[in-house]
């Protein structure tokens, strides 16, 4: 079975903490993405990678950064976790763009 | 860059009407396009897709959707909706000549009996 995984469901932060959301796939997918889902406002790219050590910023990067140092694993940073970063992030891989993207499960932040 | 319009966030329907779901893409070239579905506390499925060759492209669970590139649209369709397709729908583009993919504001169906 094709897997995408979050590593966290569910995660409750300080303001100004340092987070990191990991996102591991084992489907050999060449791009990554991540997304944040609010209310309303549907998905909104963040970041996506398409390769190992390559990425590229997405619509909302401000106060995100990425590593993809393997294929398997992209990982979303909030360098300094602010309120308006609680949402739900979503973690997506697709071999080629042309192909269906297979979600992880979500991960639902909370920044206090 | 690619940009998705879904003009409609909620939509609500009876049970057995006909649905149509609407959604307008901006991008330089033809995309890659896809609807996809998001049931409540659920992860996102794949309804369809459109790369090339046939603009009526047929889905899962009874849904169509059409591309056309004079209107840049790709609306779904489904002639008689039940109840459980009440959930979120979102349209997508790709990038042929990249690797983005961009998702629109979501389209939320209610089913009423």
């Amino acid at each position: 079975d094709v897997k995408v995984t979050q590593s966290s469901r569910y995660l409750v932060k300080r303001t100004g903490e340092k987070v990191f959301l990991e996102c591991v796939q084992d489907m050999d997918h060449e791009n990554m993405f991540w997304y944040r889902q609010d209310p309303g406002l549907g998905l909104r790219l963040i970041y996506f990678s398409y390769d190992v050590k390559m990425k590229e910023k997405g619509d909302i990067p401000e106060g995100y950064s990425v590593s993809r140092e393997k294929k398997e694993r992209f990982s979303l940073i909030l360098e300094s976790a602010s309120t308006n970063q609680t949402s739900m992030y979503l973690c997506a891989g697709t071999r080629n763009m042309n192909t269906e993207a297979f979600f992880g499960q979500g991960t639902r932040l909370t920044v206090v | 860059a690619q940009s998705v319009t879904q003009p409609d966030i909620h939509i609500t329907v009876s049970e057995g009407a006909s649905l149509e779901l609407r959604c307008n893409y901006s991008y330089g070239a033809t995309p890659y396009l896809f609807w996809y579905v998001q049931s409540p506390g659920q992860g996102l499925q794949l309804l369809l897709k459109y790369f090339s060759g046939d603009t009526l492209v047929q889905g899962i669970k009874g849904f169509e959707a059409e591309f056309k590139r004079s209107q840049s649209s790709f609306n779904l369709r489904k002639p008689s909706v039940h109840w459980s397709d009440a959930a979120e729908y979102f349209c997508a583009v790709g990038a042929r000549y990249g690797n983005k993919l961009v998702f629109g504001a979501g389209t939320i169906l209610r089913v009423k009996s």
